[in-house]
């Protein structure tokens, strides 16, 4: 198995309150990436980063920011947390060269109340 | 837009039987295609990938078949066993390696014993 831990787990949140959300990788991998999984829209990307420092959108990314100081870690901010953020976060990670293949950590579970 | 779309939400099959997960696309450059099986609180992993230059790519009781002119691809599952219950995705991306996949809805798949 792919070393991926995301951290919290599961959170609890307030609206308006700030939450960030920590993927750590230990296969030294170039890609990593952000999903949420909602019912009804599948896995959609909200960021991903090539290389670190080097970060670029998905197709979600609005309220999102990302920041990637190492190889290993990949974290999720969002600013001020609505209702509408509810959802499973997936980290996902993916070797340069290959063949796309993901790699997904067990998810995060954010409920913004 | 879901460019990738997966159109039965579940599928209940007996054991033993096939299984036949199906997924549409709209863009016509997508050239890479890929399957993941995904069980509650855990992440999607990769099930099987084919690329555009094959229209069928196997592994052991998986088959995925690819048919480019009407855009759709499916997953075949033969004989289905209880493990196989779960939900499955398609994605899709423009070429082999190619960083960013475009998932579909997802289809939970329940094998009957």
């Amino acid at each position: 198995d792919a070393g991926i831990t995301q951290s919290p787990r599961h959170k609890v949140t307030e609206t308006g309150t700030p939450v960030t959300l920590r993927c750590h990788q230990t296969e030294n991998h170039r890609y990593m990436y952000w999903y949420r999984q909602d019912p009804g829209h599948g896995l959609r990307l909200i960021h991903y980063s090539y290389g670190v420092k080097d970060t670029d959108k998905g197709e979600v990314s609005d309220g999102y920011s990302v920041s990637r100081s190492k190889t290993e870690d990949f974290l999720l901010t969002l600013e001020s947390a609505t209702s509408s953020q509810t959802s499973v976060y997936f980290c996902a990670i993916s070797a340069s060269g290959g063949t796309g293949e993901l790699f997904f950590g067990e998810g995060s579970r954010l409920t913004v109340l | 837009d879901q460019q990738v779309k997966q159109n039965s939400p579940s599928l209940s099959v007996q054991e033993g039987r096939i299984s036949i997960l199906n997924c549409d696309y709209t863009n016509s450059m997508f050239d890479y295609f890929l399957w993941y099986k995904k069980y509650p609180a855990e992440g999607p992993t990769f099930l099987i990938s084919i690329s555009s230059i094959k229209d069928k790519n196997e592994d052991g009781r998986f088959t995925v078949f690819l048919n480019k002119s009407a855009k759709h691809l499916s997953l075949h599952i033969v004989p289905s066993q209880p493990g196989d219950s779960a939900v499955y995705f398609c994605a899709a991306s423009l070429w082999e390696g190619a960083q960013k996949l475009v998932f579909g809805q997802g289809t939970r798949l329940t094998i009957n014993p």
